[in-house]
């Protein structure tokens, strides 16, 4: 079976507050991909980060970060400097080869960032 | 490129009506998926296709039907409609199976 928690359901945070959200992964699969995915207040889903499971260099763009690490099966999203713009809910989703096209989807964290 | 284009944005229906989800894509992606959104949850699959003539069920099927006589459109159809089926509704559509999705903007659906 495939599962992703978010154990966080709602976060809040002070304008330039570091804040880290969490996922943790379950899949009996050798390959596999994760991804984190945004969605604001407005509803769209804005994908932000693709990581296959060969690949556990951590990547960072501007103030976000992720830290992969496949021996406690978490893929982790940290965003540093936090802003206003930044208040959304995240979702960290896995799909991997033998479970076809079905991307499973954590359900959710929700992160508000107070001025 | 438009990218995943859904329509309408907003609809409200009776029980038992019926209606069609419109989603179209220009990026000549091969697989293309209906999500559901209820209120405060994640995404769940109800249907997919991986090309032009091929479907296939997902998570979250009944009540649902699909179609997908061309690359670029992958229509949602809904027959009698129930309360049950209130949700948002996202299409989304990727090139290769290492891709990422790219979703539409939604279609907000309250049955009442």
């Amino acid at each position: 079976a495939q599962k992703v928690t978010q154990a966080q359901t709602e976060i809040s945070v002070v304008e330039k507050e570091d804040v880290t959200l969490d996922c943790v992964y379950e899949t009996r699969d050798t390959t596999y991909y994760l991804f984190w995915y945004k969605q604001p207040p407005s509803g769209e889903l804005v994908f932000l980060i693709r990581r296959n499971s060969f690949d556990e260099q951590n990547e960072i763009s501007g103030r976000y970060s992720w830290n992969f690490q496949k021996s406690t099966s978490s893929f982790n999203f940290t965003i540093t400097a936090s802003q206003v713009v930044d208040s959304a809910v995240y979702f960290c989703a896995l799909r991997s080869d033998n479970y076809g096209q079905n991307f499973v989807f954590g359900p959710g964290t929700r992160l508000s960032v107070l001025p | 490129n438009a990218g995943v284009t859904q329509t309408p944005k907003f609809r409200i229906l009776k029980i038992g009506q019926s209606m069609t989800l419109q989603c179209t894509q220009d990026m000549n992606h091969n697989y293309m998926y209906w999500y559901r959104q209820d209120p405060g949850m994640g995404l769940k699959l109800i249907y997919y296709s991986v090309g032009a003539g091929i479907t296939d069920k997902g998570e979250v099927p009944n009540g649902y039907n699909v179609s997908r006589s061309t690359t670029e459109d992958f229509p949602l159809r809904l027959e009698l409609a129930a309360p049950s089926q209130t949700s948002v509704y996202f299409c989304a559509s990727r090139k290769n199976l290492a891709d990422e999705q790219f979703f539409g903007p939604g279609t907000r659906l309250t049955v009442l």
